[in-house]
């Protein structure tokens, strides 16, 4: 069974500074797909950024980024520049071509003025 | 607007009760998927359906069911409803092309769901 961790339940960025999101996954499989969502207060899920898993490039939205290590199955997000609006959950997901989505218990981001 | 609805969005009912929640998927995506959203949890993959037949089942509870008609929409019903079922249930749906946008989920802004 696949499985997504974030190890970081909270986490708190002074506005205009970096943080990073930790996320590691396990799974048997060679072609997957990994995906950022956003959660705000509104709760609607908000798609950040994705990666596909045969890419050794990382994905780079605007001030989001990832940091894709497929050896070790890890998938942190950096968030440049934070903002603000950048405050919300954050939740890692897995995903099989067609298939369903795994996602970890979710990161809460806090960002400081 | 991710171009999935859902209805309605908030639902207020009892225990024992028996609720039933809409999906439109995006226009043209076959794939409609139900997840369940606790208090300050992940999403739990519940069902998913693609062009009108059951293909995968995630952690559903046998009082849950969910069906997915000729226009594709989806409903998802739940009975027997217990207070631990109050949560946000979100529908996604994607198309099945073989392109990255074609494994890209689009989610519903969801149904609150609360049992008293």
């Amino acid at each position: 069974a696949q499985t997504v961790t974030q190890s970081q339940p909270e986490m708190s960025v002074q506005e205009a500074e970096t943080v990073t999101l930790s996320c590691t996954y396990d799974t048997s499989e060679s072609d997957y797909y990994l995906f950022w969502y956003k959660q705000p207060p509104s709760r609607q899920m908000i798609l950040v950024i994705r990666q596909e898993a045969y890419k050794q490039q990382n994905a780079t939205e605007n001030r989001f980024s990832v940091n894709f290590q497929k050896a070790a199955k890890s998938f942190s997000l950096k968030i440049s520049d934070s903002q603000l609006g950048d405050a919300a959950m954050y939740f890692c997901a897995y995903r099989r071509r067609n298939n369903d989505m795994r996602f970890g218990a979710g990161t809460r981001l806090t960002v400081k003025p | 607007d991710s171009g999935v609805t859902q209805t309605p969005k908030h639902l207020i009912t009892a225990t024992g009760q028996r609720v039933t929640l809409r999906c439109s998927p995006r226009s043209g995506d076959l794939s409609v998927y139900w997840y369940q959203q606790s208090l300050d949890q992940g999403l739990q993959f519940l069902i998913q359906y693609y062009n009108g037949e059951e293909r995968a089942k995630g952690n559903i509870l046998e009082r849950f069911s969910a069906q997915q008609f000729p226009d594709l929409h989806s409903e998802l019903n739940l009975s027997s409803l217990e207070l631990g079922d109050s949560a946000l249930y979100f529908c996604a749906s994607s198309s099945r092309d073989t392109s990255l946008r074609g494994n890209e989920q689009f989610f519903g802004p969801g149904t609150r769901l609360t049992v008293l």
